[in-house]
């Protein structure tokens, strides 16, 4: 089984300025995808981010970008030039990849336990 | 594509007694999924249906509770006699396997929040 462990509970960080959110997990499985959600106080999940184990390269989506390592199963998100709709609940979640997850995995997600990020103007 | 919907949004009922929720998934979306996220904490994977088949459930969603989706449409998730822990928000998502932008096919509805009195 897979577990995703968000260590933060609450940040904060000023309008335009960085920060970054932590992220461990711990698998056996050697192909899987992880992923940064946002849920906004509106509940809905929206994806911000997601990298493939497989890729030795950062993913990069605008403002939002990752550190994986994946010795060291850390999966760590980093927001610059922050802005007030950044305000939300993050969460890391893990998935195995499809081609190796089996039927009965196919496609689930196992989350962390979210980091609730303030931007302050 | 109108999203996965989710009805009702809040739901409160008194212990003991049975609710039913519903979701409608994105109508090319072959896999759907139900999730339970208590306050504070990340969504709980409950169970996943594959078309109309319930190919898994996880060892959170008791006896009694029951999710189905007949005709590989929309799914209904039904608790019978409720208790205090079941409170939570109970999200839907669905998935296709063709891969649209980063995403992996995953849409996820607004939820449904439950609280039980």
């Amino acid at each position: 089984a897979q577990t995703v462990t968000q260590s933060q509970p609450e940040m904060s960080v000023q309008e335009a300025e960085t920060v970054t959110l932590s992220c461990t997990y711990d698998t056996s499985e050697n192909n899987y995808y992880l992923f940064w959600y946002k849920q906004p106080p509106s509940r809905q999940m929206i994806l911000v981010i997601r990298q493939e184990a497989y890729k030795q390269q950062n993913a990069t989506e605008n403002r939002f970008s990752v550190n994986f390592q994946k010795a060291a199963k850390s999966f760590s998100l980093k927001i610059s030039d922050s802005q007030l709709g950044d305000t939300a609940m993050y969460f890391c979640a893990f998935m195995k990849a499809d081609r190796y997850a089996g039927g009965t995995s196919y496609g689930k997600l196992t989350f962390g336990q979210g980091t609730i990020l303030t931007v302050h103007p | 594509d109108t999203g996965v919907s989710q009805n009702p949004r809040h739901k409160i009922t008194k212990r003991g007694q049975n609710v039913t929720f519903r979701c409608d998934p994105i109508s090319e979306h072959n896999r759907l999924y139900w999730y339970r996220q208590t306050l504070g904490q990340g969504p709980e994977f409950l169970t996943y249906f594959q078309n109309e088949a319930q190919l898994e459930k996880s060892r959170l969603l008791s006896d009694r509770f029951s999710a189905e989706r007949p005709k590989g449409s929309f799914s209904t998730l039904e608790i019978q006699r409720t208790e205090q822990g079941d409170s939570a928000m109970y999200l839907c998502a669905s998935r296709t396997l063709v891969y649209t932008g980063n995403n992996y096919g995953y849409t996820f509805g607004s939820g449904t929040r439950l609280t039980v009195v």
